[in-house]
């Protein structure tokens, strides 16, 4: 099945740092990608969409300069969050569409948890 | 807008037991789909089981089925024989079928299994 590869895990930074989440689609190719926030106990909370070649699409809310997204290849997109503060805490999940398949469900990946210290 | 909703924020059954989950949904769309999601504590993402709202017939994967009711609006979650293992987060989520592939979810129903 289909295989979405999200590094790292978990990841512990200072505040002030910039932090760069890896989201990988390993065998198939992702058109389009998407970073969600979770908060504990909540429901996933769309963060931008991320499209191949061209800039994210961020929802209402999100700062565009605070969670920078890049999508250079198909099967990568990168979240970086610069100048972390400790409200950025969260767990952040990618998820990806199979290019090819326009009925395919979405493959999450495994998530990152971030504590900003 | 879409919007998904799920009004249980949690429940219980008795292992073996068969439990349905709720999930109503608000569209002025006629072709989409409806998806459950299940989040363990480990927080990986795991599809449950989709429906395609063009197909009357409601979808099955083994123990769970659903009971799609296009004109209500309603796409409920049945959970038969409950097992331990399936203690978790569901989330109820809706994508246009035309568009980006954005998927719309629920605030999640939180399933307690007691043994």
């Amino acid at each position: 099945g289909a295989v979405v590869s999200q590094h790292p895990s978990r990841v512990i930074c200072k505040s002030g740092t910039s932090v760069k989440i890896e989201c990988r689609s390993l065998d198939f190719q992702a058109t389009t990608m998407f970073w969600y926030r979770q908060f504990p106990k909540q429901s996933l909370m769309l963060m931008a969409t991320s499209n191949e070649g061209s800039k994210a699409t961020y929802e209402q809310g999100v700062e565009k300069d605070k969670f920078l997204i890049n999508h250079a290849s198909l099967t990568l997109s990168t979240l970086t969050v610069t100048s972390a503060h400790p409200e950025d805490s969260s767990f952040y999940i990618c998820s990806a569409s199979n290019r090819g398949k326009t009925d395919s469900p979405l493959h999450f990946g495994n998530g990152t948890r971030l504590t900003v210290t | 807008a879409q919007t998904v909703t799920q009004s249980q924020p949690e429940m219980s059954v008795q292992e073996a037991e068969t439990v349905t989950l709720s999930c109503t949904y608000d569209t002025s769309e006629s072709d989409y789909y409806l998806f459950w999601y299940k989040q363990p504590p480990s927080r990986q993402m795991i599809l449950v089981i989709r429906q395609e709202a063009y197909k009357q017939q409601n979808a099955t994967e083994n123990r769970f089925s659903v009971n799609f009711q296009k004109a209500a609006k309603s796409f409920s979650l049945k959970i038969s024989d409950s097992q331990l293992g399936d203690a978790a987060m569901y989330f109820c989520a809706y994508r246009s079928a035309l568009g980006t592939y954005k998927y719309i979810f629920g605030t999640g129903t939180r399933l307690k299994v007691l043994a």
